[in-house]
């Protein structure tokens, strides 16, 4: 069974801190990893995508792989009160299909 | 920007009744998908439709389901007889078509659909 697994938290952080949102995978296959944000009771919202080992930095969002560990990470730098939502980690192989974690609830305070 | 669009907003249905969920994609899409989520629980994949067939389906994507681009435009999810556990929030997702790991999908508003 293919699977994404999160911490469902919630996490809390002061404004202007730093997240760490973490999501381990169980398929060597996969190839792409996703971050959506969801707000309750709306759709997921893409916020990056990576499918190579190391860093890649968007903004104020930086995600980061380790294909030996399968294990993705989001960072959030400077956390603002619209942050608080559930971060949504996915999973993808060559068939397109997203196999989803749980989610992360992150409550960013001000 | 280009938006994935869905209706209804919300379906209420009777058990055994059938159902047809809408989805208008993003004009330049190619791959089309449906997930579902219960709610409090993982968003599920149902099935993944390109070039007019299915290109990829769930487990949970049975006899009782089917998809469809009846135009140029729109695409549709009918579930034929539901049951109760289909309850749930049913997302429209479409995405360009590039190289499988860089496709990303963009998800449209979700319906909710409430089975009784």
């Amino acid at each position: 069974q293919k699977e994404v697994e999160q911490n469902s938290g919630p996490l809390s952080v002061p404004e202007g801190a730093i997240a760490s949102l973490n999501c381990t995978y169980s398929d060597r296959g996969s190839q792409s990893f996703f971050w959506y944000r969801q707000y309750s009771g709306k759709s997921p919202e893409l916020i990056m995508f990576i499918y190579s080992n190391g860093d890649k930095e968007d903004g104020r969002f930086t995600a980061q792989l380790n294909k030996a560990s399968q294990y993705v990470s989001l960072l959030i730098r400077d956390s603002q009160p619209s942050d608080s939502a559930t971060y949504l980690c996915a999973a993808a192989g060559n068939n397109r299909k997203l196999i989803w974690g749980l989610g992360t609830s992150l409550a960013v305070n001000p | 920007e280009p938006e994935v669009t869905q209706t209804p907003s919300h379906q209420v249905t009777q058990m055994g009744q059938e159902v047809i969920l809408r989805c208008v994609p993003i004009s330049n899409h190619l791959y089309f998908y449906w997930y579902r989520q219960i709610l409090g629980q993982k968003v599920e994949f149902l099935v993944s439709f390109y070039n007019n067939e299915i290109s990829e389906k769930s487990e949970i994507f049975d006899d009782q389901f089917s998809v469809e681009r009846p135009d140029g435009s729109n695409f549709t999810l009918k579930i034929r007889s539901t049951k109760l556990e289909d309850s749930a929030m049913y997302f429209c997702a479409s995405s360009v078509g590039l190289a499988s790991f860089t496709d990303t999908q963009y998800f449209g508003p979700g319906t909710r659909l409430t089975v009784l």
